[in-house]
């Protein structure tokens, strides 16, 4: 089956730094890259995804980068603010194919004022 | 407003007795799925469905069942439950070839 590993587990960071959260995949038929965000007390929400024939998209302060040779994608947040705390999942998808899917077991984020 | 329901919000129960938890869309996405969240664990996959009539396990089917009747319905039964399926639970919907999930607000069960 499917195996999805993110890294870092936890990251903590200033207000107005960086933060990158990688997720690799073992699936080379996966070909939808969704990131989620769950806050505290909350259910998780898409925040941003990339399709397989796209390298980078970018929203606003965030990003997500696709290297579907090495398997891996990151989500990429500049000026980073307190309300980016949270808990970020990724979970690759192959489209057309089985909905079984797998999640990393999540990024915590920290940013602290 | 396009959402995904789930009831109860919390659940206290006790070992044995049987218990569904609802879940409904109203987006008419085809594919459907049932997560349970544990600290350290992440969300793990219980069930899910591509189709009505069509349901499939996850990770961690053990102890659940499912069924789809309707395009719109998606309803998680536990036919004995025990302590070891305390958890939050997410049910979730996304369009084919679509985007990613839209989650529902989360069921807080306790097994005593």
């Amino acid at each position: 089956g499917e195996n999805v590993e993110q890294h870092p587990s936890t990251l903590s960071v200033q207000e107005g730094d960086s933060a990158v959260i990688k997720c690799t995949y073992s699936d080379s038929a996966s070909n939808y890259f969704p990131w989620y965000k769950q806050e505290l007390g909350k259910r998780p929400q898409l925040i941003i995804d990339i399709r397989s024939n796209v390298g980078e998209k970018k929203d606003q302060r965030i990003a997500v980068t696709l290297n579907k040779t090495a398997k891996h994608f990151s989500l990429h947040i500049t000026e980073t603010q307190p309300e980016d705390s949270a808990v970020y999942f990724c979970a690759p998808i192959t489209q057309g194919g089985s909905e079984k899917l797998v999640f990393g077991k999540g990024t915590k984020l920290t940013v602290n004022p | 407003e396009a959402q995904v329901t789930q009831n109860p919000r919390y659940l206290i129960t006790v070992t044995g007795k049987k218990l569904t938890v609802t879940c409904s869309q109203n987006m008419n996405h085809e594919y459907m799925s049932w997560y349970r969240q544990d600290p350290g664990l992440g969300l793990r996959q219980i069930y899910y469905s591509m189709n009505v009539e069509v349901t499939d396990k996850g990770d961690v089917p053990e102890g659940y069942k499912v069924s789809r009747k309707e395009k719109r319905n998606f309803p998680l039964i536990l036919e004995s439950p025990s302590p070891n399926q305390t958890s939050l639970y997410f049910c979730a919907s996304r369009r084919v070839a679509g985007y990613g999930y839209t989650f529902g607000s989360g069921t807080r069960l306790t097994v005593v």
